[in-house]
């Protein structure tokens, strides 16, 4: 019963591969995030969807794209991957006011070797 | 200056003393804060959240609001060796973006 979930929770991969992770949350919550947070644990706001509509695109390189087919699932698609991409991402969510915050996704950590 | 500003630390105090945790913000018209706690290789997880000025106490936490300053604080009474992580301050800036700290890691030792 993961509030949300995203998948995988550790990917490496070389410079120049093109990744994608995966997040879903069953909370009900109108808005998902992705956040970046670097070896010295800085969270930073990539992206925001509300309701499949993107919100807030902070920014990122135009390799990062995310999408969100639905209010409940959204994807981190990244292209040509660098070595500084090597960072751990997470997916969180929220609903209406932010009262409660955010809920956040075990992470992914993403190693580019 | 950051938006959200934290000491690194470590921070480290003795079992059942009292942790102080700090953060102050440079946005003046911020009225969201939130207190994450995050366990080496875990995700944040939610503590507290306070929007107005002064006290707000659960359990063994208590946020701390001072708006006329711009910091916000959180105090561990009885600190634990469980309690022992990174603790993020984050402020909401528009719609339904937080903004984080770098976070304070906080020991407590046995």
């Amino acid at each position: 019963d993961t509030a949300v979930s995203q998948t995988p929770k550790y990917l490496v991969t070389q410079m120049g591969n093109d990744k994608s992770i995966k997040c879903e949350q069953n909370l009900g919550h109108d808005t998902m995030y992705w956040y970046k947070q670097d070896s010295k644990k800085f969270l930073k706001i990539m992206f925001s969807y509300n309701n499949k509509e993107l919100i807030i695109n902070e920014t990122v390189p135009n390799r990062f794209s995310p999408k969100s087919p639905d209010k409940a699932h959204l994807n981190l698609h990244i292209n040509s991957l660098e070595l500084g991409d090597s960072a751990v991402y997470f997916c969180a969510s929220s609903q209406g006011d932010l009262r409660f915050g955010y809920t956040f996704g075990s992470g992914t950590r993403l190693t580019v070797v | 200056q950051k938006e959200v500003e934290q000491n690194s630390g470590p921070l480290s105090v003795p079992e059942g003393a009292i942790a102080s945790l700090n953060c102050t913000y440079s946005d003046r018209g911020s009225q969201s804060f939130f207190w994450y706690r995050q366990y080496s290789g875990k995700s944040p997880e939610l503590i507290m959240s306070i929007y107005s000025n002064g006290d707000k106490e659960d359990g063994r936490f208590t946020a701390q609001l001072n708006k006329a300053s711009q910091y916000v604080s959180l105090l561990i009474r009885d600190s634990q060796p469980s309690d022992s992580a990174t603790y993020l301050c984050a402020v909401r800036r528009g719609f339904q973006k937080l903004v984080f700290g770098t976070g304070t890691r906080l020991l407590v030792s046995p």
